[in-house]
């Protein structure tokens, strides 16, 4: 069975930079697999980030955006904020309209 | 504006069944695939079904197969999960989101609906 892979937790200070990855236990993700992110706070439904790679859902601001690197999807947070301190998710689509979230990344602001 | 407002939740024992109902409203329900997502109170997101704009095309998780049906009815503008043999990790908050213009994400979210599989 597909396991998508992501850091468990992530630290980064006001104003700096992260960037968050979104792996496949055996593979290399590409974007034929349209990764998409999400961020999640406590109680709240998910916030669409980022889709297809890279393009920025309506209103999210541009110091988030997406990339492949290497052989991972990833997220890339300029500038971050303490509103940023989140629970991020990425989501594969695996063809067959079946899709496999990863295990979401916890990140801290501070 | 987008609005997706899920119901049917509660509290069941394991074996027994259950029928989610998503109610869309904002925007052409026939014009969007529509989705499943659950998440275990504390936990991460899953996927657990999607069915395509006319419900020619479904699809779901291994966990579920041969026990949960998602249907839609494009009429009353609502999305479906059935729900039976149902075990005590499908306790989940249910929501259902809707397939992205990209074919390939989720745009929209409704907040949830809780289901407890218990004794």
């Amino acid at each position: 069975q597909t396991v998508v892979t992501q850091e468990p937790s992530f630290s980064v200070s006001p104003g700096g930079t992260v960037t968050l990855t979104c792996g496949l236990s055996s593979g290399s993700v590409s974007t034929t697999y349209y990764p998409s992110w999400y961020q999640q706070t406590p109680g709240q439904a998910p916030r669409t980030l980022i889709y297809s790679t890279n393009t920025r859902s309506s209103g999210v601001p541009d110091r988030f955006s997406g990339s492949i690197l290497g052989n991972k999807a990833a997220l890339t947070i300029t500038g971050a904020q303490a509103d940023d301190e989140s629970d991020y998710y990425c989501v594969l689509y695996m063809g067959s309209g079946i899709w496999v979230f990863g295990g979401g990344t916890k990140l801290t602001v501070l | 504006e987008v609005q997706l407002v899920e119901s049917g939740g509660g509290v069941v024992r394991p074996g027994g069944s259950l029928r989610l109902s998503c109610a869309a409203s904002g925007f052409t329900f026939d014009d969007y695939g529509m989705s499943w997502v659950r998440q275990v109170p504390g936990k991460g997101l899953e996927w657990v079904s999607g069915i395509n704009w006319n419900g020619g095309s479904t699809g779901y998780v291994d966990s579920v197969k041969g026990r949960f049906t998602i249907s839609r009815d494009n009429a009353k503008n609502s999305l479906y999960l059935q729900m039976n043999s149902l075990r005590a990790e499908d306790t989940a908050l249910y929501h259902c989101a809707r397939t992205g213009n990209s074919g390939y994400d989720f745009d929209y979210w409704g907040q949830g609906t809780l289901v407890t599989v218990s004794s």
